[in-house]
């Protein structure tokens, strides 16, 4: 299976932050890397697909990069609404792996 | 506007079967655009995928749950179920009910249900 490890496991930002979460695979998985954003009590919603595109509707404020192994998601000014646990996810071969998430806390 | 939500017992004794239900509404589970998967969450831990099947039938299932998971689809009833036999402890968890688009390559499930929590105990 390829894991996921994500960094850090918890963040405190302040709203108007820039805030940065990584993501490494232990394989390779060609760029099919996704993000989560999962908030307490509700369905985790996709905001990120394969690196860097943003799924429609989601805000410009976030965006994704990366390559090979190492991926990132980034804030680029925190809302309110953004604290939450994200996670990143591989659907470059089965079985699809999530990361153990980042939960993201107002400072 | 497509709509999941899971079905089934909350709490299930150790050593029995889950069985839970994934209700689609706004879509069909014959559509070959799409798969539909399971996926869960135990307290704490990171979300684990169960598996995907497709309109036509083909199936895939996590191998580290492949002796004890079977996934079908109900066309008639347009919602597909996850049935998981000798369970314990460790499948204590959310479990969520999701559909992907098969559109883009490698695409993420994209619609999620809101959960269901099942508890494994006695």
């Amino acid at each position: 299976d390829i894991q996921m490890t994500q960094s850090p496991s918890s963040l405190s930002a302040s709203i108007g932050d820039r805030v940065t979460i990584t993501c490494r695979a232990s394989l390779s998985v060609g760029g099919y890397v996704n993000w989560y954003q999962h908030q307490p009590g509700k369905a985790p919603k996709l905001l990120i697909l394969s690196t860097s595109n943003l799924k429609s509707g989601v805000p410009f404020r976030f965006s994704g990069s990366g390559s090979g192994t190492d991926f990132s998601l980034t804030i680029s000014s925190l809302h309110a609404e953004d604290f939450a646990t994200y996670y990143c996810h591989q659907s470059s071969s089965p079985p699809y792996t999530f990361g153990q998430g980042t939960k993201l806390e107002i400072k | 506007q497509i709509q999941l939500r899971e079905s089934g017992p909350g709490l299930v004794t150790p050593s029995q079967t889950l069985s839970l239900t994934c209700s689609v509404s706004g879509d069909s589970i014959s559509n070959p655009s799409y798969y539909w998967s399971w996926i869960r969450q135990p307290a704490g831990k990171r979300l684990e995928w169960i598996g995907r099947m497709y309109a036509s039938g083909t199936k895939y299932i996590n191998p580290s749950l492949e002796s004890r998971a079977t996934l079908s689809g109900d066309t008639s009833k347009n919602e597909f179920s996850l049935r998981l036999t000798s369970v314990h402890a460790a499948d204590t968890a959310m479990y969520y009910c999701v559909r992907g688009p098969l559109s883009t390559v490698r695409a993420p499930p994209d619609i999620w249900g809101p959960g269901m929590m099942v508890i494994v105990s006695s």
